[in-house]
């Protein structure tokens, strides 16, 4: 079974901060990694995605990935209360052209 | 420019009756991909499908629950007998085409409660 790990949180940082969100995905065949921002009642909205190994930045966003570890990461730099939500990761694998998606990590940051 | 079209945005259906949700792709998109969110949950696949075809409907309810994505017109989900347990988020999501590669946007959810 395919399975999208994250820590659910929730996460508190002060503004400011570096906030890092940790994922781990079970199938060595995933391919295509990203990173959704969710606000309370509302619908996911695509932040970053990273193909391959290494480090991806957008603006405060870093994305990291690591194969081998079969971990996906991504900081917030100058973390801000808009930051406040909840962060998915989502995988897809080899054939399949759906997102597994994570439970999700809340994040707060504080004034 | 129009986004991920869903429609109704909030639905309220008391118990055994039929919920229909429809969802129009972006502009541009053939593939069309259903979601469920329950209430403090992540996002659990549901169905994808072409133009006139399913291609993989492995995360739907065994009952009750069909999607369709005729040649013409939006894409629906319908829940028969509606039960109290499908209270949720559900959500389209649209892409360009086929392959990992490709960005998948989502709408904006409809919100189904069962009274």
């Amino acid at each position: 079974q395919k399975e999208v790990e994250q820590n659910s949180g929730p996460l508190s940082v002060p503004e400011g901060a570096i906030a890092s969100l940790n994922c781990t995905y079970s199938d060595r065949g995933s391919q295509s990694f990203f990173w959704y921002r969710q606000y309370s009642g509302k619908s996911p909205e695509l932040i970053m995605s990273i193909y391959s190994n290494g480090d991806k930045e957008d603006g405060r966003f870093t994305a990291q990935l690591n194969k081998a570890s079969q971990y996906v990461s991504l900081l917030i730099r100058d973390s801000q209360p808009s930051d406040s939500a909840t962060y998915l990761c989502a995988v897809t694998s080899g054939s399949a052209r759906q997102l597994t998606f994570g439970s999700g990590t809340q994040l707060t940051v504080l004034p | 420019n129009a986004g991920v079209m869903q429609n109704p945005r909030h639905l309220v259906r008391r118990r055994g009756q039929e919920a229909r949700l429809r969802c129009s792709p972006m502009k541009g998109h053939s593939h069309v991909y259903w979601y469920r969110q329950l209430p403090e949950e992540g996002l659990k696949f549901m169905v994808y499908l072409q133009k006139e075809n399913i291609i993989d409907e492995s995360g739907m309810p065994k009952e009750r629950f069909s999607a369709e994505f005729p040649k013409e017109g939006p894409s629906i989900l319908r829940i028969q007998q509606v039960v109290r347990g499908d209270s949720a988020a559900y959500f389209c999501a649209s892409s360009p085409g086929a392959g990992s590669g490709n960005t998948i946007y989502f709408g904006e959810g409809s919100w189904l409660t069962v009274v």
